[in-house]
């Protein structure tokens, strides 16, 4: 079947112009993770996701991070005002109700910030 | 809060040889599992391996073992048989498991370790 789809796949954009960034989970997934990977490093948590509504959003850098999820799919995470400092990828990561200790990870969103 | 460290950035190995990856994390917790997870130059993060804390048999995964030692708080990732498509970034990852209720199950990653098969 098929996987968990972000979109884009790379995004560049100039400092302070805003950014959508799209996750498509497997179907049925209840949860949802957002991760952001900036060059080097291992993954940081961002929010999570229990069907529409996020209970942690601990990891949202700064009040410029937003994220949304409707009809218990499609999940955007939106940026702000971006800054050269928020060029990292982007992942997220569907979890299903009966398998909770398995998440499945799209491809990522590289974006850069000019 | 937790912490995980991956203190070797880079290791090679030649192909068909074993090599490990080693993983320390930092945890005051008692219930969680511990994650290797492989990323391949697409991006696309793979499950390697999974091990419940409250297992004593380390986890194994055809050419892929780990020892995990708790009271040492280790976890290193054994690979045997390298092969080239092995080459990768691989991460280590913690996940707390809650006692009742909630169903956060946020990953705390390493920094990585990246590995190159040569042929």
């Amino acid at each position: 079947g098929a996987g968990v789809s972000q979109s884009p796949s790379n995004k560049v954009t100039e400092k302070g112009k805003d950014v959508e960034l799209r996750c498509d989970p497997i179907s049925g997934h209840t949860a949802l993770y957002w991760y952001r990977q900036r060059l080097g490093q291992g993954l940081e948590f961002l929010i999570y996701f229990q069907g529409n509504s996020a209970p942690d959003k601990s990891g949202l850098p700064s009040d410029r991070f937003s994220a949304e999820r409707t009809g218990e799919s499609v999940s955007t995470l939106t940026i702000q005002r971006t800054q050269q400092e928020d060029s990292a990828v982007y992942l997220c990561a569907s979890v299903s109700a009966y398998s909770y200790n398995e998440q499945f990870f799209g491809p990522g969103t590289r974006l850069t910030v000019l | 809060a937790q912490t995980v460290t991956q203190s070797q950035p880079e290791m090679s190995v030649q192909e068909a040889e074993t090599v490990t990856l080693s993983c320390t994390y930092d945890t005051s917790e008692s219930n969680y599992y511990l994650f290797w997870y492989k990323q391949p130059p697409s991006r696309q993060m793979i499950l390697v391996i999974r091990q419940e804390a409250y297992k004593q048999q380390n986890a194994t995964e055809n050419r892929f073992s780990v020892n995990f030692q708790k009271a040492a708080k280790s976890f290193s990732l054994k690979i045997s048989d390298s092969q080239l498509g092995d080459t990768a970034m691989y991460f280590c990852a913690f996940m707390k498991l809650r006692e009742s209720g909630g169903s956060n199950y946020k990953l705390t990653f390493g920094k990585g370790t990246l590995l190159t098969v040569n042929p």
